[in-house]
C-alpha cells in the first residue's frame, strides 16, 4: 500500500541553524501539506501546496518557512533560522485532489532545537 | 475562530467494552469531518464524513456526522488494547486555496485487559 515517507525521524540541531526536512508524498496525489505537533498540542496547519505553489499558509508560516517540490517526488520544508520553540514532530501529508479527499499523514520528524 | 472540541479529554476502558468518541465543531465553511487514528507518531486515517449524513463503518469502529448538532460520534465496539491510542478529529474547511484540516486536541482511549 503506497504511503508518505519522511526523512529524517529525527533532526537535532543547534537555534539559528538551517534544517530541510524532506517528504516523498503518495505518488498519484497532487496536493501536500505540512502540519506540526508541538508536544502535547494540537496537530497545527502549516502549509499547503499544488501546483509548484502555496495555495494557503497558516501564521506559524512565516518567513523563516519556505517550501518546495524540487523534483518529481520530493516536497521539502526548510526553516531558515531556527528557534527554541521550533521543536515539535513535523508531519508531511498528501491527498489526491481537493474537495473530498483525505489526507494522509507520513510517519513524523522530530525536530529538536536546543 | 473555527473550533473543533474532542471528549472526553480520556478515558480507559476494559476490553470488550463499546466506547463512543464526540466531536462538536463552529467552522464556517465546513466541508467534511475526518477521523484519524494516532498511536506512536503520524495519525493514520480512519473515516471521512459529510454533511450527506451517511454512516461510515469499518470492522467493530463507526462513525456518523449530525449535521444540525454540528457533531461527529466514533463507536468502537468489542474494544481491544490494540484500539488504544489517540484519536483525532479533524475539519476540512473550504478556503480560497487550500484544504487545510484544522485538529482537535484528541481523546486518548487506553484499553486495559
Amino acid at each position: 500500500e503506497p504511503e508518505v515517507t519522511q526523512t529524517p525521524s529525527h533532526q537535532v540541531t543547534q537555534m539559528g541553524q538551517e534544517v530541510i526536512l524532506r517528504c516523498v508524498p503518495i505518488s498519484n496525489h497532487l496536493y501536500f501539506y505540512w502540519y506540526r505537533q508541538i508536544l502535547g498540542q494540537k496537530v497545527e496547519f502549516l502549509v499547503s501546496f499544488y501546483n509548484n505553489e502555496i495555495s494557503e499558509k497558516s501564521e506559524i508560516f512565516d518567513d523563516q518557512f519556505s517550501v518546495e517540490r524540487p523534483d518529481g517526488s520530493n516536497f521539502t520544508l526548510k526553516i531558515r533560522s531556527t528557534k527554541l520553540e521550533d521543536s515539535a514532530m513535523y508531519f508531511c501529508a498528501s491527498s489526491r485532489g481537493w474537495l473530498y479527499n483525505e489526507q494522509f499523514f507520513g510517519p513524523g520528524t522530530r525536530l529538536t532545537v536546543l | 475562530e473555527d473550533k473543533v472540541v474532542q471528549s472526553p479529554l480520556s478515558l480507559v476502558v476494559h476490553e470488550g467494552d463499546t466506547v463512543t468518541l464526540n466531536c462538536s465543531y463552529e467552522v464556517t465553511n465546513f466541508r467534511s469531518l475526518l477521523w484519524y487514528k494516532q498511536e506512536k507518531k503520524a495519525p493514520t486515517f480512519l473515516f471521512m464524513l459529510t454533511s450527506s449524513g451517511i454512516e461510515k463503518k469499518s470492522g467493530r469502529l463507526s462513525s456518523i456526522l449530525d449535521k444540525k448538532e454540528l457533531s461527529s460520534i466514533l463507536n468502537i465496539t468489542a474494544t481491544q488494547t490494540g484500539d488504544s491510542a489517540i484519536y483525532l478529529c479533524a475539519l476540512t474547511i473550504l478556503t480560497g486555496g487550500g484544504n487545510k484540516l484544522t485538529f482537535g486536541t484528541g481523546t486518548q482511549l487506553k484499553v486495559e485487559l
